[in-house]
């Protein structure tokens, strides 16, 4: 069974330019949600989307950032325009709840730069 | 407010030796409990979870945890490190404000095992 991919691993960007991040959860997984590690700091929860629907955004740091998830397949999650303090790694994680037990499985994450 | 303390940045310990990897939790309600690893340019790997039942919670790789519901705690053990254990471990909590199941995560615990 494939696991969590995440497109691309790395991105460099200059300040105000758009980046673009894709995710593809494990086949059949209705839970799909986006984190960020910071500067080393704690994994911070963005948002989660049920299949199509956004259950919780209440982790986007501000309208710069939008999440789709069509189809209720794979994910975007785009920064518009990109600002420094926007670097740091993100991750996707998709889950099977309650049926698959709580865990949520992470992708390899994409590390962005903002110079 | 609801939290995960990982107090230690990093622990040494030499191959062969016992491990243990330290984290504390403030939730309200009853704790969903997860650890995680990270290894060097991988995505996060789950480990083991506390839902319910047996305190005492066996994960994959020899590693097990211990739920202490009175010291809120959910400290990571292994009976004997590898060097391949070496990596960066985030404890996590399911937060049980709202309809979702996002993660709050600890700051991460890098493990270095010497050889």
């Amino acid at each position: 069974e494939a696991g969590v991919t995440q497109f691309p691993s790395h991105s460099v960007i200059e300040k105000g330019q758009t980046v673009t991040l894709r995710c593809d959860p494990i086949s059949g997984h209705d839970n799909l949600y986006w984190y960020r590690r910071v500067m080393g700091k704690e994994i911070k929860f963005l948002l989660h989307f049920v299949k199509e629907s956004k259950q919780d955004e209440s982790g986007m740091p501000n309208n710069r950032f939008l999440a789709e998830r069509t189809g209720g397949t794979y994910s975007t999650l785009k920064v518009q325009p990109a600002e420094l303090e926007d670097s740091g790694v993100y991750f996707c994680a998709s889950s099977q709840e309650p049926a698959g037990g709580y865990e949520q499985f992470f992708g390899p994450g994409t590390r962005l730069t903002v110079l | 407010a609801q939290s995960v303390a990982q107090p230690e940045d990093q622990v040494n310990v030499a191959e062969g030796n016992p491990l243990t990897v330290k984290c504390t939790y403030s939730v309200s309600g009853n704790p969903y409990l997860f650890w995680y690893v990270q290894y060097p340019n991988r995505g996060l790997q789950f480990l083991l979870k506390y839902i319910t039942g047996d305190n005492l919670v066996k994960g994959s790789y020899g590693f097990e945890a211990e739920f202490n519901k009175s010291q809120t705690s959910f400290h990571l053990k292994k009976p004997s490190a590898l060097v391949s254990d070496s990596a960066l471990y985030f404890c996590a909590v399911r937060d049980t404000r709202g309809a979702t199941n996002k993660l709050i995560f600890g700051t991460g615990t890098l493990l270095a095992v010497q050889p």
